[in-house]
């Protein structure tokens, strides 16, 4: 069975410092999908980032990166100098390959002060 | 291009009340979902499709039902609302292994 653990269920940070959000997922198939959503305090949930197991280069993007080991079940995001504006709810999600269900984790709430 | 839509935006039911949450998408996607949003519980899928006329329950599918009649529309009825059902709603459809996700109705149960 598939799932997604996030461990850190409420993270405060000062601006621009850089913070890390853990996800740890478990699954049994070999080829799978996993996602970041953020979901800032307007309430909709945004698409981040899909990787397959098959691609364990690190992504950047701007100020965020993505931290794919498959040898610790881990999919790690960092914001590095983050901004008030990074303040939201994230989520870490997987999707087996033979399942078109996504499971989410239970979310991370990012407090960024200013 | 709209992308995935949910109406009502928000809602008051009493006990008991039934009521229709709708989604549509205008993406051809073959893949729709319901999820429930509680506080500290994350996004729970409650049903799923994955074309018209095939529907599948998700991890709290009790209290729900859902039809899937045309690829655009995947309503989610509840039969008898309980205040255990005040929830956010989100309604998605995915397409690539990336679901989109409508904007949310918030439910509140009396």
């Amino acid at each position: 069975a598939q799932k997604v653990t996030q461990a850190q269920t409420e993270i405060s940070v000062v601006e621009k410092e850089d913070v890390t959000l853990d996800c740890v997922y478990e699954t049994r198939d070999t080829t799978y999908y996993l996602f970041w959503y953020k979901q800032p305090p307007s309430g909709e949930l945004v698409f981040l980032i899909r990787r397959n197991s098959f691609d364990e280069q690190n992504e950047i993007s701007g100020r965020y990166s993505w931290n794919f080991q498959k040898s610790t079940s881990s999919f790690n995001f960092t914001i590095t100098a983050s901004q008030v504006v990074d303040s939201a709810v994230y989520f870490c999600a997987l999707s087996e390959a033979g399942d078109d269900k996504i499971i989410f984790g239970k979310g991370t709430r990012l407090h960024i002060l200013p | 291009n709209a992308g995935v839509t949910q109406t009502p935006k928000f809602q008051v039911l009493k006990t008991g009340q039934s009521m229709t949450l709708q989604c549509a998408q205008d993406m051809n996607h073959e893949y729709m979902s319901w999820y429930r949003q509680d506080p500290g519980m994350g996004l729970r899928l409650i049903h799923y499709s994955v074309g018209a006329g095939i529907t599948d329950q998700g991890e709290v599918p009790n209290g729900y039902n859902v039809s899937r009649s045309t690829t655009e529309d995947f309503p989610l009825r509840l039969l008898s609302a309980a205040p255990s059902q005040t929830s956010v709603y989100f309604c998605a459809s995915t397409k690539g292994r990336t679901q989109y996700f409508g904007p949310g109705t918030r439910l509140l149960v009396l």
